[in-house]
């Protein structure tokens, strides 16, 4: 399983854009990085997930680096809602799934 | 769409008293996921099924069993029941491909051990 290091927390102002780390460099050649999050009281979500180029969705974009060794997350416009623990996961379909400890995003009014 | 249907949503057991958490989903997945989280802390995978017919561990499979019963029921059975697995638990489904699909989760399970 690839290793994963995120911030413990980050703040972030309320409409400003947010860029969340991940470091994944013993990342497999076959390793899709999917992020999820965890609003508080709920299950996790999915929000995106991409092997080799940049993504785009309409909840965020994801930034890939071209050696695959780290990722960002952005948020182009935080909300209150946004607020969540975020991770960041590295893997292989028909394989486990494993959560690291993510980053707490708190999103300041 | 119902998705992921985890029951019961609230429990509590005695010390040593059994119980099964059941999951269903009815999304025609093939993999299926249990997690548990502890209060403050992020989820751990305890059991996993890739796909009809197979269960491998987690990181914290022990106390645990699981059954893989059909395509659509992951079911997770503690068999004698400690305080430790005071928790909440979170069973999750996929459609695992080559293109790498999405998990998703139910709402969880709410366990308190006395």
């Amino acid at each position: 399983d690839a290793k994963t290091t995120q911030p413990n927390s980050m703040e972030s102002n309320e409409e400003e854009p947010v860029h969340l780390p991940c470091n994944h460099s013993t990342i497999s050649g076959t390793d899709y990085i999917h992020w999820y999050r965890q609003l508080p009281s709920q299950g996790p979500e999915y929000v995106i997930h991409g092997l080799t180029s940049n993504v785009n969705n309409r909840m965020a974009s994801l930034a890939i680096a071209e050696d695959r060794k780290s990722s960002t997350l952005i948020l182009h416009r935080a909300t209150l809602r946004d607020a969540a623990v975020y991770y960041c996961i590295p893997e292989t379909s028909y394989d486990k799934v494993i959560f690291g400890p993510g980053t707490s995003l708190s999103v300041i009014p | 769409n119902a998705g992921v249907t985890q029951t019961p949503k609230f429990q509590v057991l005695k010390t040593g008293q059994s119980m099964t958490l059941q999951c269903a989903q009815d999304m025609n997945h093939n993999s299926m996921y249990w997690y548990r989280q502890d209060p403050g802390m992020g989820l751990r995978l305890i059991y996993y099924s890739a796909s009809e017919g197979t269960t491998d561990k987690g990181e914290v499979p022990n106390g645990y069993n699981v059954s893989r019963l059909n395509k659509r029921e992951f079911s997770l059975r503690l068999e004698s029941a400690a305080p430790s697995q005071t928790s909440v638990y979170f069973c999750a489904s996929r459609l695992a491909s080559a293109t790498n699909e999405k998990l998703f989760f139910g709402s969880g399970t709410q366990l308190s051990v006395l």
